[in-house]
């Protein structure tokens, strides 16, 4: 069982190009999250979906989109890379329907803006 | 808003006990949880206190207040392997879909 599988591990990205960061997810769980994560901070929600194409912002949403196309997927994309947004990045899903549900996460994208 | 406060850092000796306290504002309740993150690693999940009260999973426990917005992981018989950051969580108001977490406390544990 793969869990929550993210890629890349690693990147260099330059001022003002793009990537997607990829999600995958094989527990079939309905909701879904992408985190960042800052050196000695905690997490802030970029965006999240509850099922297969519906998404919505979390608390920074500025400077990324995502899509929800199939349960598994959720890509996260980065349009006109900043500095700002070196950090590390984290997928996350769980089942949803009950409070408290354990979130499981993948293990983080390192992205670095130069 | 939300707000969580949490201490930035604890040092604890190996063996002993450590308590972790959690402070949070939110206009909606649903629950604290906890989460602990090893250096580089991922976040993984501790405990879920939806009442007041202490929950307890090993040597691990919870404790919730709701009266007082505060609650606590409590960490026994501590292991060099329980050094990590430990975050607590609470949902967005207005929807459980959303988790709010704190900025986290780094536990050292020594010899």
């Amino acid at each position: 069982n793969a869990g929550v599988t993210q890629t890349p591990k690693f990147r260099i990205l330059k001022i003002g190009q793009s990537m997607t960061l990829q999600c995958t997810q094989d527990m079939n769980h309905n909701y879904m999250y992408w985190y960042r994560q800052d050196p000695g901070m905690g997490l802030k929600l970029i965006y999240y979906s509850v099922g297969a194409g519906i998404t919505d912002k979390g608390e920074v949403p500025n400077g990324y989109n995502v899509s929800r196309s199939t349960t598994e997927d959720f890509p996260l994309r980065l349009e006109l890379a900043a500095p700002s947004q070196t950090s590390v990045y984290f997928c996350a899903s769980q089942t949803g329907g009950m409070y408290g549900t354990e979130a499981f996460f993948g293990q983080g994208t390192r992205l670095t803006v130069v | 808003g939300q707000s969580l406060e949490q201490p930035s850092e604890v040092t604890a000796v190996e063996g002993a006990i450590v308590q972790i306290n959690c402070t949070y504002q939110t206009s909606g309740f649903y629950g604290l949880s906890w989460y602990q993150q090893h250096d580089g690693g991922a976040p993984t999940f501790l405990s879920y206190n939806a009442l007041d009260g202490l929950e307890e999973t090993g040597r691990f426990s919870s404790f919730l207040s709701r009266s007082d917005s505060y609650g606590y992981l409590l960490l026994q018989e501590l292991q060099m392997k329980d050094s990590a950051s430990y975050f607590c969580a609470v949902p967005y108001s207005g929807g459980y879909q959303k988790v709010t977490f704190g900025t986290g406390t780094k536990l050292q544990v020594i010899p």
